[in-house]
């Protein structure tokens, strides 16, 4: 079946640092991908996403690019701010079906001023 | 627009209780999902309801069931709790997708379900 890996964490990041969150994925076909965030008290919420491969979905200074060829969707920001401080989930839909996302398990970032 | 609504907050119920969790969609969706988020891990697809039928179903037993009513809301039941059952419970909203085009949920805040 389809499944989602995140690096684990927690991760604790000072101002303007640069953030790397790492996923991979296993999924038959041509899955899309994304990653969304979670901030306390609230829902989740689509931070990008991507359709096909080698597609670069960008948001708020957020990156990742979908790599067919190491199925892998990393999460870059080039420096963070402490309003990024949440939880980020990478998740798919497989290609077989539209209507059911895949979520990894998700990576606490906590960023210090 | 008031976005994706869920309620209660927050609910506490003993060891083979039921429970049942509401959900009201954003705005002009049709689509409902459910899923259930364990402390640290990420959400599980429950279910999906379109046109009041349960449309898709994750890895979840029968003691997890739903509805879907005309105005598109929806409720989650769980019978015979057991404390595994303590979770975050999303509601997600959407555009039903036909055949492989995705159409992005929108989430709620959740019901956090606590089994004593």
């Amino acid at each position: 079946g389809d499944s989602v890996t995140q690096m684990e964490g927690p991760v604790t990041l000072s101002e303007e640092a640069f953030l790397t969150i790492n996923c991979t994925y296993t999924a038959t076909g041509y899955p899309s991908l994304f990653w969304y965030v979670q901030y306390p008290g609230e829902g989740l919420q689509l931070l990008l996403k991507a359709t096909k491969a080698d597609d670069k979905g960008s948001n708020k200074g957020f990156e990742a690019t979908y790599r067919k060829e190491t199925t892998s969707f990393h999460l870059e920001k080039g420096s963070v701010q402490v309003s990024d401080s949440a939880v980020y989930f990478c998740a798919l839909i497989s290609s077989g079906s539209a209507r059911q996302l895949t979520f990894g398990s998700g990576t606490q970032l906590t960023v210090l001023p | 627009d008031a976005g994706v609504t869920q309620s209660p907050t927050h609910l506490i119920k003993t060891r083979g209780q039921q429970v049942t969790l509401r959900c009201s969609p954003k705005s002009g969706h049709d689509t409902v999902s459910w899923y259930q988020q364990a402390l640290g891990q990420g959400p599980q697809f429950i279910f999906q309801y379109y046109e009041e039928e349960e449309r898709q179903r994750g890895n979840f037993p029968d003691r997890f069931s739903g509805h879907q009513f005309p105005n598109y809301s929806s409720e989650l039941n769980v019978n015979a709790l057991l404390l595994g059952d303590s979770a975050l419970y999303l509601c997600a909203s959407s555009l039903f997708s036909v055949g492989l085009a995705y159409n992005e949920q929108f989430f709620g805040p959740g019901t956090r379900l606590t089994v004593l």
